[in-house]
């Protein structure tokens, strides 16, 4: 079946550095895509959204990139915080009208070193 | 603040026993969802609704159906909970397709 892939388990940050999280996507025909933040205990939090018809789109200390021709998402979070550890999932909707899975990749365990 | 509430936090059942996990979402939202997430393996859907008694299977309905009779409220059975049905279990609802989904607290549920 189609799959959402995150590029590495675990990025491990300084604090105050720039954090990048890859994804790679596999359908094409996706047209929405989501990156959530999950913290220990809880469920995923929406961070950013991007529809395909755009290709960057900026958020308050955070970016996501899309690049369709090689179906890649990625996560910037700028001047990255200890309370910006959690664990990082891309997610993609394919669908048609209002309906549609939203499917998930595996996640990125984001550490951010003091 | 849109709420998705699942009723149970933790939950421990019996090898095969019928389960029921129950969420609810208060924001009038069109579409529904249940995953279970398992360590190194994300979030994987295993049913979505998106009206009233309308459903699609996920990726992995074996074993699990579920039932959406009110808009608000869409539950997951386990017809005949095993062991390899211990998980997490989160539910999350959306407005619209291209919408971001709003997640429950999750569910753990222990098969013993």
């Amino acid at each position: 079946g189609e799959s959402v892939g995150l590029h590495l388990p675990t990025l491990s940050v300084q604090e105050g550095d720039n954090s990048i999280i890859n994804c790679a996507y596999s359908n094409s025909a996706s047209d929405y895509f989501i990156w959530y933040k999950q913290e220990s205990g809880k469920g995923p939090q929406f961070i950013i959204d991007i529809r395909s018809n755009m290709d960057k789109r900026q958020g308050q200390r955070v970016t996501v990139l899309l690049n369709k021709t090689v179906k890649h998402l990625s996560l910037q979070i700028a001047a990255t915080q200890p309370g910006d550890s959690a664990v990082y999932f891309c997610a993609e909707n394919m669908g048609s009208g209002n309906t549609g899975k939203l499917i998930f990749g595996q996640g990125t365990t984001l550490q951010v070193k003091p | 603040d849109v709420k998705v509430t699942q009723s149970s936090r933790y939950l421990v059942k019996r090898t095969g026993e019928k389960v029921f996990l129950e969420c609810v979402q208060d924001m009038d939202h069109e579409n529904m969802f249940w995953y279970r997430q398992d360590p190194g393996l994300g979030l994987r859907l295993i049913y979505f609704s998106y009206d009233v008694k309308m459903k699609e299977k996920g990726d992995i309905p074996e074993g699990y159906s579920v039932s959406r009779e009110k808009k608000e409220r869409f539950s997951l059975i386990l017809e005949s909970a095993s062991t390899n049905q211990t998980s997490m279990y989160l539910c999350a609802s959306s407005l619209i397709r291209q919408g971001q989904a709003f997640f429950g607290q999750g569910t753990r549920l222990t098969v013993v």
